[in-house]
Parts: structure tokens; C-alpha cells; sequence
């Protein structure tokens, strides 16, 4: 089983402040799953990335298959990203398998 | 993008009682979904992996007797939690992997809280 390591567990921020998340992973993976959960529980896949760099708007996420490492970061944090952010791995590695999470950082953007 | 919806999105039963989580994929067939359990305060753990036309298949401490699973169409699996306890008072969401073997991407059900009185 992936074990999936999620540091910090809590980050509180000024709005404007760049963020960085960090993922680390036991288990060489097909893909990488950073997601985003509201208070109600709902669930946003955020970034879904097998190697390299993704980006979407302030959100940029990187990973290093190598090292199994992978970071989400946010610029210009705004208190609306104010969110638990949890990366997940497949279960044994594969692209088809369930996933394992990470314990999430809550992450408060204060104004 | 594919879209997977649950329901209900929250339900409250008596202790003893028998209650039925529905996860359906509105625009894509998934001939797998996960389901997926939190406990407040605390990460989301994979119960079950439901698959179309066969038995599920279970996580290590996961009663099957208990949640029972029927993935019974490409677009449907349903999640009984029999006899509930206040113990399984707990948020209950599904996924299903994508129709891409290349993107392995996940969608996530909104999710259902449970509570048991």
C-alpha cells in the first residue's frame, strides 16, 4: 500500500502570500492526485500530473517521479483558497487502482 | 467533464437500520468505482472497490457483511450500510476512474454525510 505524506498539516497565511504544499509518496505511482475539500466535503480534483508541471491560474502543481515527491503551490493567496488540500496516489501504484490520501493541510488565507 | 453525482447527500437513521448510498456516473459508463469513507477530522480511507457484473472487493478491516456493495450497470454502484451503528456515522464519497486508460484521471461524487442516531 502507498503510503502518502502530506506536510504541513496546518498553514495560516496572508492573503497575497505564495504557498507551498509539500507530498511525499512510497510507492512509484502512475499518476499524482491533488484535490480540494471544502467544509460541506465535497471533493475538487485540483491537478491530476504524471511527471513534470501543471498550472492553472494561481494553482501550480510539480511533481519528481525520482525523488516521489510533489508540491502544490499558490500564488497570490486570496481567502477564498482558504480549503483542506489533500494529495492522493493510487493504492499499489497504478492508474487504475484506488486511491490513497494524505492526512490534508488546512490551509486559511487570512484577508 | 464527466460528472459523478451521489445521493442522498446527507441522511440521518436510527440505530439498527439499513440505509443505501446511490453513486451514479451522469455521462460516462465506469465499469469500476471506489468507495471512499471519512471520519471527522480525519483523511479519506478507501473501503471498497466496486466492479460491474462481479463482487466487490474490500479493504482490510472493512466488513463486507456490513457495507454491502452492487455495482448492478455501467452507471451505477450503491453503498448499504446494514444494521448502522453511531460508529459508522461517517462522510461517505464515491469515484470513478475515467474512460482514458492514458489520463487515469478520478472523479469524485459530492458525497454523503451520515449520521446515526
Amino acid at each position: 500500500k502507498n503510503e502518502v505524506e502530506q506536510s504541513p498539516q496546518n498553514l495560516t497565511a496572508q492573503e497575497g502570500e505564495f504557498i507551498t504544499i509539500n507530498c511525499s509518496y512510497s510507492v512509484g505511482i502512475s499518476a499524482l492526485h491533488w484535490l480540494q475539500q471544502h467544509p460541506g466535503g465535497g471533493i475538487v480534483s485540483l491537478f491530476m500530473l504524471s511527471s513534470g508541471k501543471k498550472k492553472h491560474g494561481r494553482l501550480i502543481a510539480t511533481i519528481n517521479i525520482q525523488e516521489k515527491h510533489s508540491s502544490l503551490h499558490i500564488t497570490a493567496s486570496h481567502p477564498r483558497d482558504s480549503a483542506v488540500y489533500i494529495c492522493a496516489a493510487p493504492y499499489s501504484g497504478g492508474g487504475a487502482d484506488g486511491l490513497t490520501f494524505g492526512k490534508g493541510t488546512h490551509l486559511i488565507i487570512q484577508p | 467533464g464527466a460528472v459523478v453525482s451521489q445521493h442522498p447527500s446527507w441522511v440521518i437513521c436510527k440505530s439498527g437500520t439499513s440505509v443505501k448510498i446511490e453513486c451514479r456516473s451522469l455521462d460516462f459508463q465506469a465499469t469500476t468505482m471506489f468507495w471512499y469513507r471519512q471520519f471527522p477530522k480525519q483523511s479519506l480511507m478507501l473501503m471498497a472497490t466496486s466492479n460491474e457484473g462481479s463482487k466487490a472487493t474490500y479493504e482490510q478491516g472493512v466488513e463486507k457483511d456490513k457495507f454491502l456493495i452492487n455495482h448492478a450497470s455501467l452507471t451505477l454502484s450503491t453503498l448499504t450500510v446494514t444494521s448502522a451503528h453511531p460508529e459508522d456515522s461517517s462522510f461517505y464519497i464515491c469515484s470513478a476512474p475515467g474512460t482514458s486508460r492514458v489520463s487515469y484521471e478520478q472523479y469524485f461524487g459530492p458525497g454523503t454525510r451520515l449520521t446515526v442516531t
